[in-house]
């Protein structure tokens, strides 16, 4: 899978857009580019996924670029509970046995302040 | 929404002793996974598991570490002697199909601390 590179941390003020970047230069045409996200302690949780087409869901929005050497998450109005590390993830979709696993990084912790 | 559970949501115990930490995977899920996360690091894969036989794991998962679906619901990890670094939120992951397309599910987790 390509490596990732993400901020270690960012800051949203409630109710404004959080974007989330991430890199992943060395990204190929047959990986897909995950989120998920880990509120403090708790289990990481599925936000979206996308291969090269943007992707909108109830969480979030995923704009990849048209290289898709990079994409960003957006959260359109972060609340307090949005406050978690985002781990960007990048996957490959054929095959199977190691294909299975996440890897995670080290992700960005989002602050969402008041 | 149906989830993952995981029981018990906190375990001690001395060090060699062994515990066992209990999923409830997604019902009509048939891949199973477990990761684990010491504190302060990032989470890493243990293991996976399809069809009752481990389809991958990783070299945390050495002999000390087995997995099981003793049950139509259950799936358990077994650590035969814990260590003291076996210290660590361990977290139990469902998903439908093995493809990379197919999300996976995380319960809560258990804390387990070695003392």
């Amino acid at each position: 899978d390509a490596k990732t590179t993400q901020p270690p941390s960012m800051d949203c003020a409630e109710g404004r857009a959080a974007n989330l970047p991430c890199n992943h230069s060395t990204i190929s045409g047959n990986e897909y580019v995950y989120w998920y996200r880990q509120i403090h302690s708790q289990g990481p949780q599925y936000i979206i996924h996308g291969l090269k087409n943007n992707e909108t869901n109830e969480m979030a929005s995923l704009i990849i670029t048209e290289d898709r050497k990079s994409s960003t998450l957006i959260l359109p109005h972060a609340t307090l509970r949005d406050t978690a590390v985002y781990y960007c993830i990048v996957r490959v979709a054929t095959g199977g046995g190691s294909n299975y696993k996440l890897t995670f990084g080290k992700g960005t912790l989002l602050t969402v302040n008041p | 929404e149906p989830e993952v559970t995981q029981t018990p949501s906190h375990q001690v115990t001395q060090m060699g002793q062994e515990v066992i930490l209990r999923c409830v995977p997604i019902s009509n899920h048939l891949y199973f996974y477990w990761y684990r996360q010491i504190l302060g690091q990032k989470v890493e894969f243990l293991v996976s598991f399809y069809n009752n036989e481990i389809s991958e794991k990783s070299e945390i998962f050495d002999d000390q570490f087995s997995v099981e679906r003793p049950d139509g619901s259950n799936f358990t990890l077994k650590i035969r002697s814990t260590k003291l670094e076996d210290s660590a939120m361990y977290f139990c992951a469902s998903s439908r199909k093995g493809t990379v397309l197919e999300t996976q599910y995380f319960g809560p987790g258990t804390r387990l601390l070695v003392l």
